[in-house]
């Protein structure tokens, strides 16, 4: 099985623009998380979806949003960015089932790196 | 407030030395995962584990909930264990991770 795919992998944009990152999920994973890792706070929870619906969000602004495809993919958007926004973006798939997120094993996927000017 | 404490921060091993990395945390959990980040940043889940010990070849992690600690123990430590090793937990209210700081080991050969 193919792993998750994170695209793009390197963007550069300005303070004030918007961006779109996209994940897609191992094959039959139902459920994607998203995270965000910067070096002064760590890796940090921002949202989960699960067959199309937000089962779960962090404590991010409501700058920072996602959603899901009916075959899973997700994308998550984050408007008028800020310089502190630049960080690593990794999603995670797992198959999910009612458990939920931190029942079942996370597959990451290789991340993408935002910088912001 | 951090609910997950890992230490130490930061860990230097002679190869073949036996590594023992420590993850307390404050909340209820539902699980707790050891994932290890190499260089690059690609990130790999050791082990998610709810009450015991697991093992995957040099790998062990145990976990006690009673007291809200686990270890990770690497035995016959190798060059290629040099990573951030990141300590995350589900807590059982709620479905998000809280993620412990990550200690930074660096094996030499």
């Amino acid at each position: 099985k193919a792993g998750v795919t994170q695209t793009p992998r390197y963007l550069i944009k300005t303070r004030g623009q918007q961006v779109t990152l996209s994940c897609s999920p191992i094959s039959g994973h139902r459920s994607v998380s998203w995270y965000q890792q910067t070096p002064g706070q760590g890796l940090q929870f921002l949202f989960e979806y699960f067959s199309e619906t937000q089962r779960n969000k962090g404590n991010f602004p409501g700058r920072f949003s996602g959603r899901q495809f009916s075959n899973s993919r997700s994308e998550m958007n984050v408007s008028t960015l800020e310089l502190g926004d630049s960080a690593l973006y990794l999603c995670a798939s797992s198959p999910g089932g009612a458990g939920g997120t931190s029942y079942n094993e996370q597959f990451f996927g290789p991340g993408t790196r935002l910088t912001v000017l | 407030k951090n609910e997950v404490e890992q230490s130490p921060q930061n860990l230097t091993a002679q190869e073949g030395e036996f590594i023992t990395i420590n993850c307390s945390y404050s909340v209820g959990i539902s699980a707790l995962h050891w994932l290890q980040q190499h260089p690059g940043g690609g990130i790999v889940s050791l082990f998610m584990l709810s009450s015991g010990k697991k093992k995957h070849g040099r790998l062990i992690a145990t976990i006690n909930i009673q007291e809200k600690h686990s270890s990770l123990h690497i035995t016959a430590s190798h060059p290629r264990d040099s990573a951030v090793y990141i300590c995350a937990v589900g807590p059982n209210t709620g479905n998000q991770f809280y993620f412990g700081t990550g200690t930074s080991l660096t094996v030499i050969p």
